[in-house]
């Protein structure tokens, strides 16, 4: 374990479901982070929060909604997806101000049937 | 904006050999941090080793170490006396240092290493 975990570790869910992931760290970070990791493609960062405050969405669709409540915890909820969401989706935490890189939980593996 | 290039999909090398991994980037800045990080089979990304871009000297942790080449804009990994544990995804990260999206990393598409025994 790195200090930050995510669940559930595999979703399967319909277009019409509503679910969620969760990711938890302890680790007194300040910034905390989604990517969506897909085969044979580099990781796409899809939101980050800042001190709980989101600063950047980058252009993901409004299917994806993440909630970030405090800054030890993170969710994307999910609703209306379709078969591309397909994915791993990685949580990740680190200290903004410094260069330590990030920590990640093992992710989870998603998939829209 | 900053892209990050990994030329090798796929890399093979034989237990106890040592190995190279290439990584090439595209920025303007000139401070700036660059990652390798591995992601074995059970997904965790797991970091391996880090350089600052002022500092010279290659980066090194125990058997995994770094050719920083700056202007060439290369950051390499060399794995010495490969392990069967070695066997993952190798991403290189690239990380500005200020301006607007500061400390967001930016990935290559990754190498698959496999280690023959």
């Amino acid at each position: 374990e790195t200090g930050v975990t995510q669940t559930p570790r595999h979703l399967v869910m319909g277009m019409t479901n509503k679910k969620s992931l969760k990711c938890e760290q302890h680790l007194g970070h300040n910034a905390m982070y989604w990517y969506k990791q897909s085969a044979k493609k580099p990781l796409e960062l899809m939101f980050v929060y800042n001190f709980k405050e989101q600063t950047e969405n980058n252009s993901v669709p409004s299917r994806f909604s993440p909630e970030c409540p405090n800054s030890s915890h993170l969710f994307l909820h999910l609703h209306t997806l379709q078969p591309e969401d397909s994915a791993l989706y990685l949580c990740a935490s680190s200290q903004r101000d410094r260069y330590y890189g990030y920590t990640f939980g093992s992710g989870t593996r998603l998939t829209v049937v | 904006a900053q892209t990050v290039t990994q030329s090798q999909p796929e890399m093979s090398v034989q237990e106890a050999e040592t190995v190279t991994l290439s990584c090439t980037y595209d920025t303007s800045e000139s401070d700036y941090y660059l990652f390798w990080y591995k992601q074995p089979p059970s997904r965790q990304m797991i970091l391996v080793i880090r350089q600052e871009a002022y500092k010279q000297q290659n980066a090194t942790e125990n058997r995994f170490s770094v050719n920083f080449q700056k202007a060439a804009k290369s950051f390499s990994l060399k794995i010495s006396d490969s392990q069967l544990g070695d066997a993952a995804m190798y991403f290189c990260a690239y990380r500005r240092l200020y301006g607007g999206s500061q400390g967001n990393l930016i990935f290559g598409k990754g190498t698959k290493l496999s280690v023959k025994p």
